[in-house]
C-alpha cells in the first residue's frame, strides 16, 4: 500500500523560511502535490511536481527527488495567514490503470509575530 | 464561477437512517473524489470515479456507497452501516486522473 511521512507540527516566525518535508513509499508512483487547510476550511491546491527538481510558484516552492521517494514544501517570507495544516499527496497506480491519491496526515504550521 | 458545490453543509443523521451528501461540479473535470477527515487527521479516500458511470473502491469504502451517473455529479450515500459516520466529508475533482484536486467546502455530518 501507500504511506506518507510528514512532521506533525512545525512552529517558524514571521518572515522566516520553512520547510515541510514529506517521505513516501507507493508503487507506480505519478506524482506529489501540497495542499494547505485552514481550520475549519477546505483543503486548497498550492503546488505539484511530477519530475525531480523544484517548482516556484510566490512564496512556496516545491520540491522533489523521486530516486529519495522525498519531497519538501518550502515558505518564504512567512505571514500569519499562513499558520495553517500543509498536505502532501501522492498519486499512484491503481485497480484497471486507475490513480488512486493518497494523503499524509498534515502538518500544522504555527507561525509566531 | 466554476468550482465544486456541496450541501448541505451541515447535517445530522438519526441511527439507523441513510443520508445522501451531494457534490456538484462545473469544471468539466473527469474525475470526482469523497474523502473522510476526522479531527486532526488527514484525508482519507472513501470513494474515487474516474470516468461517468464507473467508480472504484478508495482505503474506507465500507458503510458508504457512490453513484456517477452524470459528469457533473458524484452523490455519496451514507448507509445505516457506518457505525461511526461523525466526520468532516469533502468531495474534490481534477481535471484527470492524478492531475491536482479541487475541493468543495465540506459537508459537518453528526449523529442525532
Amino acid at each position: 500500500g501507500q504511506s506518507l511521512e510528514q512532521p506533525s507540527e512545525v512552529t517558524a516566525v514571521e518572515g522566516a523560511i520553512v520547510q515541510i518535508n514529506c517521505t513516501y513509499q507507493t508503487s507506480g508512483f505519478y506524482g506529489l502535490s501540497w495542499y494547505q487547510q485552514h481550520d475549519g476550511g477546505a483543503p486548497t491546491f498550492l503546488s505539484y511536481n511530477a519530475l525531480d527538481g523544484l517548482e516556484e510558484t510566490g512564496r512556496f516552492s516545491s520540491f522533489l527527488s523521486r530516486s529519495d521517494s522525498y519531497g519538501y514544501l518550502l515558505l518564504q517570507e512567512l505571514q500569519m495567514k499562513d499558520s495553517a495544516s500543509y498536505f502532501c499527496a501522492v498519486s499512484s497506480a491503481g485497480p484497471g490503470g486507475s490513480y488512486i491519491p493518497t494523503f499524509g496526515r498534515g502538518t500544522s504550521l504555527i507561525v509566531h509575530p | 464561477d466554476g468550482g465544486i458545490t456541496q450541501s448541505p453543509k451541515y447535517l445530522f443523521r438519526k441511527e439507523g437512517q441513510n443520508v445522501t451528501l451531494s457534490c456538484e461540479q462545473n469544471l468539466n473535470h473527469d474525475a470526482m473524489y469523497w474523502y473522510r477527515q476526522d479531527p486532526g487527521q488527514g484525508l482519507r479516500l472513501i470513494y474515487y470515479s474516474q470516468i461517468v458511470n464507473d467508480f472504484q473502491k478508495g482505503d474506507i469504502a465500507e458503510g458508504y456507497s457512490v453513484s456517477r451517473e452524470k459528469k457533473e455529479s458524484f452523490p455519496l450515500t451514507v448507509t445505516s452501516a457506518q457505525k461511526n459516520p461523525t466526520a468532516f466529508y469533502l468531495c474534490a475533482s481534477s481535471p484527470g486522473q492524478a492531475e491536482p484536486q479541487h475541493f468543495g467546502d465540506g459537508t459537518r455530518l453528526s449523529i442525532l
